[in-house]
């Protein structure tokens, strides 16, 4: 498997702010994905991050609130935009596509987001 | 869409017991993947599993896609292996994203 390397991994943030998450791996990958963790519960994916193009996203989830970039083959940010307390979640970057492991998804140490 | 049902949702062992934890999925799949979330929150991938049975050590998983589950085995349980299990499953004819079930949380006791 890669290093996938995601930062912050935990932080606090007023209402109506924004934050930027990173997700960096150590070779080139095909596919990168941004899932959200809310307390207690299981994964739920937001978008695609497509390479030089726009995100791809799932149904419940638009650009303006969640801005997607990926400029390369190895890395990614999510942006979380005027945050409320509903946004408080695991945000987690993941991967497929490394090497001999195509078809395997490999997560990142996840982002821990409190909203106040 | 494709409905991925987990069992149990909660599960206690004592150190060095055996258990199985069960995918039941609703449509044929050409992806299924089972992960282990640690107690720190860290997500890693136990098997790639589409079809057929798979070995890791105390672990191992079979698929049976024709009858639509998965069963992830757990044999002589440590205290590391508590924390919560997932399975993901990716439709058939589809190249999108997996769809991950609610998961079975597991509590391994010394």
């Amino acid at each position: 498997s890669a290093v996938i390397s995601q930062k912050p991994s935990r932080d606090i943030c007023q209402r109506g702010t924004s934050l930027t998450i990173q997700c960096q791996v150590d070779s080139q990958v095909t596919m990168m994905f941004w899932y959200r963790q809310q307390p207690g519960q299981s994964l739920t994916l937001i978008a695609t991050a497509n390479q030089g193009s726009e995100a791809t996203y799932e149904s419940g989830f638009v650009i303006d609130k969640f801005p997607i970039s990926r400029p390369n083959l190895t890395f990614s940010t999510l942006t979380v935009s005027n945050m409320s307390p509903e946004d408080s979640s695991i945000y987690l970057c993941s991967v497929t596509g490394i090497r001999v492991d195509g078809e395997k998804l490999f997560f990142g140490s996840g982002t821990q987001l409190s909203v106040l | 869409g494709i409905q991925v049902e987990q069992s149990p949702p909660d599960l206690i062992l004592q150190e060095g017991a055996n258990s199985t934890l069960r995918c039941n999925f609703s449509d044929s799949v050409n992806n299924l993947q089972w992960f282990h979330q640690n107690p720190w929150g860290q997500l890693i991938n136990l098997f790639y599993i589409p079809s057929g049975t798979k070995q890791n050590g105390r672990l191992s998983a079979t698929t049976v896609a024709t009858e639509r589950y998965s069963l992830l085995y757990i044999s002589s349980s440590q205290t590391t292996d508590s924390g919560v299990y997932f399975c993901a499953v990716r439709t058939g004819g589809s190249q999108g994203n997996l769809i991950f079930g609610k998961g079975t949380k597991l509590s391994v006791k010394p």
